[in-house]
């Protein structure tokens, strides 16, 4: 079974420039989490799915993050416009709704440097 | 205070060791507990969940202290391939995002 993809798996972009990340989850895992490391610091949580409908999407940073889930399969981050404190790795994990001890997988990850 | 606190380390020891991590969390209604494992520049993967009656998995122990709120991970006959970062990782209730702690790094020598 494929695990969580993410594309890129590196970004470098300058401040004030766009920048779109994607996920694509476990198949079959309608929960979708976006995760961020900054350097330095822990994984911190930004947003969460479940299907195409944001669940939770209490660690968003500011309006200049947008995460979309159309169709509830893949999703989409888009920082717009970029800061260099967003540099940092971005996660994406997935879950099966069933699981109620919520354990979740992650993908790879985009290290995204913002110059 | 963070929500969830670890000794940084790190934590080297020599093939063959025991070792032990722990783990601190503030949330009294945290639901869920996990041990992750993230090597250089990889991914986390989760490497076990934590039950409140203890659970093994093979040379991994995992305890749960909810009265303490504390959490732990006991590694027997380290291995070169246990050298990691290990983080603790909480659930809170009534939310499915997940709550890290900084990590732990074990470094096994030969």
């Amino acid at each position: 079974e494929a695990g969580v993809t993410q594309f890129p798996s590196h970004s470098v972009i300058e401040k004030g420039q766009t920048v779109t990340l994607r996920c694509d989850p476990i198949s079959g895992h309608d929960n979708l989490y976006w995760y961020r490391r900054v350097m330095g610091k822990e994984i911190k949580f930004l947003l969460h799915f479940v299907k195409e409908s944001k669940q939770d999407e209490s660690g968003m940073p500011n309006n200049r993050f947008l995460a979309e889930r159309t169709g509830g399969t893949y999703s989409t981050l888009k920082v717009q416009p970029a800061e260099l404190e967003d540099s940092g790795v971005y996660f994406c994990a997935s879950s099966q709704s069933a699981s109620g001890l919520y354990e979740q997988y992650f993908g790879p990850g985009t290290r995204l440097t913002v110059t | 205070r963070k929500e969830v606190e670890q000794d940084p380390g790190p934590f080297n020891v020599p093939e063959g060791a025991t070792v032990a991590f722990n783990c601190t969390y503030s949330n009294s209604a945290s639901q869920s507990f996990f041990w992750y494992r993230q090597d250089c520049r990889k991914e986390p993967k989760l490497l076990m969940s934590v039950y409140s009656s203890g659970n093994e998995d093979g040379r991994f122990t995992a305890q749960l202290n909810r009265a303490s709120q504390y959490i732990s991970l006991l590694i027997r006959d380290s291995k070169l391939s246990d050298s990691a970062t290990y983080l603790c990782v909480v659930n809170p209730g009534g939310r499915r995002a997940l709550t890290f702690g900084s990590g732990t790094r074990l470094q096994v020598q030969p």
